[in-house]
C-alpha cells in the first residue's frame, strides 16, 4: 500500500468550476500535511500547508481530518493558471523540513 | 536572493556508468535533500545531509550516494546506471535549526540513462 494515495486524474474542467482533490494517508503518526502544485517540468511549489481546524488561502481550501488519515484541497472558481498537478504531500515531522512523503500528484486541466 | 540551484539540467548517460548531480541550497539554507521523481510519480525521498552528515535515507540502493560540502552545497553520486535511474532528480534546501522554515526545491536534473 502507498504511503499517501491520490487519485491522478486528470480532472478536467471548466474555468468557474469548483473542483476537489482528496488523498489518504496510511502512517497515522503523520505530523504535517501539505498540497504542493507541480508545473509540467517544474519543480514542486508549496501550495499551502493543512491544519486540522481547516485553512482558507483565497479560492483554496485545505481540510484534514486525522481519524479518517485523509486530505482534501478545494479550489473554487478555477482559473486557466490553475492547470497543473496537484501533489499531498505528509511528513513525520512537524514542518517541511524534513523528509516529505508525496502522493502520485492528481492532474488538473481548467478549459476556457 | 539566490534560490536552490542545480546541475547539470540534463544529462544523458549509458547503463553502467556513474552520474554526479550538484545542488546549491538557498542562500541561508543548511540543510539539503534530495528526491528522484519518475515520470508520472511523485518525488521519492533519497537522503537528507546536515553538518555534511546523512542524517536521513529513503529506499534506495546504496549505489545512491551524496556527500555535502562545507560551504552546504551538495552532490548526488549515482553509480551502476539502470534504465529505471532515469528520472527528475529534485534536490531541496531549508533551515535546520527553525522548524517554521520551508524547504525550497531547486529545478531539478533530467537524467535519461539509454
Amino acid at each position: 500500500r502507498k504511503e499517501v494515495e491520490q487519485d491522478p486524474g486528470p480532472f478536467n474542467v471548466p474555468e468557474g468550476a469548483t473542483v476537489a482533490f482528496n488523498c489518504t494517508y496510511s502512517n497515522s503518526a503523520s505530523q504535517s500535511f501539505f498540497w504542493y502544485r507541480q508545473d509540467c517540468r517544474k519543480e514542486p511549489k508549496l501550495l499551502m500547508s493543512v491544519y486540522s481546524s481547516g485553512n482558507e488561502d483565497g479560492r483554496f481550501t485545505a481540510q484534514l481530518n486525522r481519524a479518517s488519515q485523509y486530505i482534501s484541497l478545494l479550489i473554487r472558481d478555477s482559473k486557466l493558471s490553475d492547470s497543473a498537478t496537484y501533489l499531498c504531500v505528509v511528513s513525520l515531522f512537524p514542518s517541511n523540513t524534513g523528509k516529505l512523503i508525496f502522493g502520485q500528484g492528481t492532474t488538473l486541466q481548467v478549459k476556457p | 536572493d539566490a534560490g536552490v540551484t542545480q546541475s547539470p539540467t540534463h544529462l544523458i548517460k549509458t547503463r553502467g556508468q556513474q552520474v554526479t548531480l550538484r545542488c546549491s541550497p538557498k542562500s541561508g539554507h543548511d540543510t539539503v535533500s534530495w528526491y528522484q521523481q519518475a515520470l508520472g510519480q511523485g518525488p521519492q525521498f533519497i537522503f537528507q545531509y546536515y553538518e555534511e552528515e546523512e542524517r536521513q535515507r529513503g529506499n534506495f540502493p546504496d549505489r545512491f550516494s551524496g556527500h555535502q560540502f562545507p560551504n552546504y552545497s551538495s552532490e548526488l553520486n549515482v553509480n551502476a546506471l539502470l534504465l529505471g535511474d532515469s528520472a527528475l532528480y529534485l534536490c531541496a534546501s531549508s533551515l535546520l535549526s527553525t522548524s517554521t522554515d520551508t524547504q525550497y526545491f531547486g529545478p531539478g536534473t533530467r537524467l535519461t540513462v539509454l
